[in-house]
This record gives C-alpha cells, structure tokens and sequence, in this order.
C-alpha cells in the first residue's frame, strides 16, 4: 500500500495567516492525490483534486501543489471557517490510502 | 451535486454481518464515469478505505478487509451497498458511501455503526 505522511500533524494559527500543510508519498504517485476538509460530525469534503485543481465551488484561498511525491495544500488567508481536519487521499493505486490528517486549531 | 444516503443498522452484534446500502439521487449509478466507493472512520481516528465498484459490477477492495467484504450494486433503484461480515468492535465506526472520480468527489453523510452485544 502506497503511505501518506502528513505534517504537521496539527498546527495552530490565526484568522488571517497563510498556512502550508505538507503530504508525502511512500512511492511516486504522479498527480494522483486530492486534498479532504473535515469538519466536526460531518463528512470530509473535498478541495482539491489531481494535486492542484480547485473543487467547484470552493473558496480560492486554498491552492495545491506537487507531484509525484511530494504535495502541499495552502490557505492564503485563514477565515474563522477554515478550522478543521484536512487529509489527504491518493487514488492512484489501489487500496486508496488516506495521510493521517492535520488538525488546524485557532490559536 | 448529487447526493448519497446511507441506510442501515445503527447497532450490530460480534460475529454477525454489516450491510449497508447508499441511494443515490440526482446522478445515475449507471453512468459510465465513476466507481462508487465505501470508506469508513473510527470514533476519532483517520479515514480508511473499504473498496470501490463500478455499475458492471467491476470491484476493488481494500486487501486488508477483503476476506470480508462484499460490493454489489442494483442499478434499478440506484443503489449500492456493503457486507462485512465476521464484525468486531474493531469494525465500529462510521461508514460513508462516495462517488468514486480522481478519488473521492462525493460523500454521503455517514452512518454510525456500533459493535456490541
């Protein structure tokens, strides 16, 4: 199974600050890797899609980056709604696997 | 934006078998495009995948649960659905039915199942 190792594993921030979470694949994955929002008791929601392509409908204050191992997803400008979990998800071998999730606390 | 429903026991018995099933509205099951998948998560723990399947009835799944899991999907009442069998409490969590394209474009709700008798 392809691993997905993210850091930080949680990090506190302010409304306003500009945040980079980092996924790292065990193997090379190409551009196959999308980017979930978890908020709490709902399901996760996704962001990003092929590393760096925008969800339709979703704030352009989050951006993707990356490929083949290495991928970063980036706030712009943290908004009170932006506290969350955030994990990443590669498809491009099966079993998909998820990275462990970063929690993004206010600080 | 379709949407996808969860339905199911909330509250299953070790040894006994899961099944859940996904309704799907506002998009066909039958569509050439996508898989539709299963994922589920532990009471505050990470996501993991279940398996995944296609409307031919085409599937994947997660080696890790495979002796145990069974995808099917009905396409006359767009619908797909789950069997665990063998549940533990390690199997308690919550299940979520997606739609399946460049990962996971969609996601159910969620369903709670707990394991325990």
């Amino acid at each position: 199974d392809i691993q997905l190792t993210q850091s930080p594993s949680s990090l506190s921030a302010s409304v306003g600050d500009r945040v980079t979470i980092t996924c790292r694949a065990s193997e090379g994955i190409g551009n196959d890797l999308g980017w979930h929002q978890q908020k709490p008791g709902k399901p996760p929601k996704r962001l990003i899609y092929a590393a760096s392509r925008l969800q339709s409908g979703v704030p352009s204050r989050f951006s993707g980056s990356g490929s083949g191992t290495e991928f970063t997803l980036t706030i712009s400008s943290l908004q009170p709604e932006d506290f969350a979990i955030y994990y990443c998800l590669q498809h491009n071998s099966y079993p998909y696997t998820f990275g462990q999730g970063t929690k993004l606390e206010i600080k | 934006q379709p949407h996808l429903q969860e339905s199911g026991p909330r509250l299953v018995k070790p040894s006994e078998t899961l099944s859940l099933t996904c309704t799907v509205s506002g998009a066909s099951i039958s569509s050439s495009s996508f898989y539709w998948g299963w994922l589920r998560q532990p009471p505050g723990k990470g996501l993991e995948w279940i398996g995944s399947l296609y409307y031919t009835g085409n599937t994947h799944y997660n080696p890790s649960l495979k002796s145990r899991v069974t995808l099917s999907v009905d396409t006359s009442k767009n619908q797909f659905s789950l069997k665990l069998t063998s549940m533990t409490a390690a199997d308690s969590a919550i299940y979520y039915c997606a739609r399946v394209i460049y990962g996971v474009d969609v996601w159910g709700q969620g369903t709670t199942v707990t394991v325990s008798s």
